[in-house]
């Protein structure tokens, strides 16, 4: 089956610092890649839309300057979350449609930030 | 009017017992239907998937979907404390994206 890698799974740093989270389609090509964010005992909430070779679609609300997506191929997506501040920190989660069940969603594990 | 309902829980069952758990949404245009399991601190995982009105089964799964209500269900028999997650229901509106609910804890006690 389809399989999503996130890395890091954890990671902390500093306030105004910045942070890359990558996503990678592992045995299928992702044109599309979501991510994901989800906050204590919340669900998840859409971020971003991943395109590979164009610009990411933001959903309302997510500022485009401060959470970067790059899409360079089609296996690996990236965000960076720029300037990181104590609220950003949360679970952050990619998807990808792919392999033999494209109309699904496969995630990664999941990157779990924490800004101190 | 939140696009995707669902009640947080937590639902409470015992083990070997049923668990029903409730979705609805809100764009009538919707096609795609997904239940996703998540264990605390992990990411989803898809248990189903549904597309057309009626009963989909998958081994102790069984999804409900009910278009002209706008209602999607899951059933569990035979819960086992294993069960114990939290239940999030994700519906595709269109254009690739899933929204999801807020999701229902279930805990399943042995």
């Amino acid at each position: 089956g389809a399989v999503v890698s996130q890395h890091p799974s954890r990671v902390i740093c500093k306030s105004g610092t910045s942070v890359k989270i990558e996503c990678r389609s592992l045995d299928f090509q992702a044109t599309t890649m979501f991510w994901y964010r989800q906050f204590p005992k919340k669900s998840l909430m859409l971020m971003a839309t991943s395109n590979e070779g164009s610009k990411a679609t933001y959903e309302q609300g997510v500022e485009k300057d401060k959470f970067l997506i790059n899409h360079a191929s089609l296996t690996l997506s990236t965000l960076t979350v720029t300037s990181a501040h104590p609220e950003d920190s949360s679970f952050y989660i990619c998807s990808a449609r792919g392999g033999s069940g494209a109309n699904v969603l496969t995630f990664g594990a999941g990157s779990r930030l924490t800004v101190l | 009017q939140k696009e995707v309902e669902q009640n947080s829980g937590p639902l409470s069952v015992p083990e070997g017992a049923i668990a029903s758990l409730n979705c609805t949404y809100s764009d009538r245009g919707s096609q795609s239907f997904f239940w996703y399991r998540q264990y605390s601190g992990k990411s989803p995982e898809l248990i189903m998937s549904i597309y057309s009105n009626g009963d989909k089964e998958d081994g102790r799964f069984t999804a409900q979907l009910n278009k002209a209500s706008q209602y999607v269900s899951l059933l569990i028999r035979d819960s086992q404390p294993s069960d114990s997650a939290t239940y999030l229901c994700a519906v595709n509106p269109g254009f690739q994206k899933l929204v999801f609910g807020t999701g229902t804890r279930l805990l399943v006690s042995p």
